[in-house]
């Protein structure tokens, strides 16, 4: 089946612009997660959605981050006034249900890149 | 999430077992232990996971140390697939959300 789709695969912006990073999960899971990795380093957590409410945005660093998930299936992460330290690759997983030890499945990531 | 301390980097030859260690002294008795692999330019992948008694499956055995204070992933026979950063993590089943990554071990898969 499908596994988790991220598009943009690459984005490109100039620093203060507006971007808007989307996340397709696998059909039927209730849990979307996004994390961001830097070169180097292993995926940091952003932000978790149990249906279409977060659940935990603890990881978000600064209310120029913003999430939505309206439907409870795709997901939008938002970035306002991008700076170049926001430049990283920006992943999304999902799981059946947040109930540990269900596994998280990961897509490709989108690549930011801030000028 | 309990820390974990993993070796930066490892290699292997092809073809041949490979057991990257683990060690995680903090474990809480309610701590799964879980294991992910990141290939180059890819996601994470979910490895194997288990809390007190060694697991096996198709990709790979994890091996838990007695006191659970370690433990080792152990891949049978190394492919050049198997080229990747692996993460051990710690999952609480009462949180329940995050994965908490460190930086993992990079292992170098030699033909």
């Amino acid at each position: 089946g499908a596994g988790v789709s991220q598009t943009p695969s690459n984005k490109v912006t100039e620093k203060g612009k507006y971007v808007e990073l989307r996340c397709d999960p696998i059909s039927g899971h209730t849990a979307l997660y996004w994390y961001r990795q830097s070169l180097g380093q292993g995926p940091e957590f952003l932000i978790y959605f149990q249906g279409t409410g977060a659940a935990d945005d603890s990881g978000l660093p600064n209310d120029r981050f913003f999430a939505v998930r309206p439907e409870g299936s795709v997901s939008t992460l938002k970035i306002q006034r991008t700076e170049r330290g926001d430049s990283a690759v920006y992943l999304c997983a999902s799981s059946l249900t947040p109930v540990v030890p269900y596994e998280q499945y990961f897509g490709p990531g989108t690549r930011l890149t801030v000028t | 999430d309990a820390k974990t301390t993993q070796p930066n980097s490892m290699e292997s030859n092809e073809e041949e077992p490979v057991h990257l260690p683990c060690n995680h002294s903090t474990i809480s008795g309610t701590d799964y232990i879980h294991w992910y692999r990141q290939l180059p330019s890819q996601g994470p992948e979910y490895v194997i996971h288990g809390l007190t008694s060694n697991v096996n499956n198709r990709m790979a055995s994890l091996a838990i140390a007695e006191d659970r204070k370690s433990s080792t992933l152990i891949l049978h026979r190394a492919t050049l697939r198997d080229a990747a950063v692996y993460y051990c993590i710690l999952r609480d089943k009462s949180s329940g959300d995050k994965l908490t990554f460190g930086t993992g071990t990079r292992l170098a898969v030699r033909p």
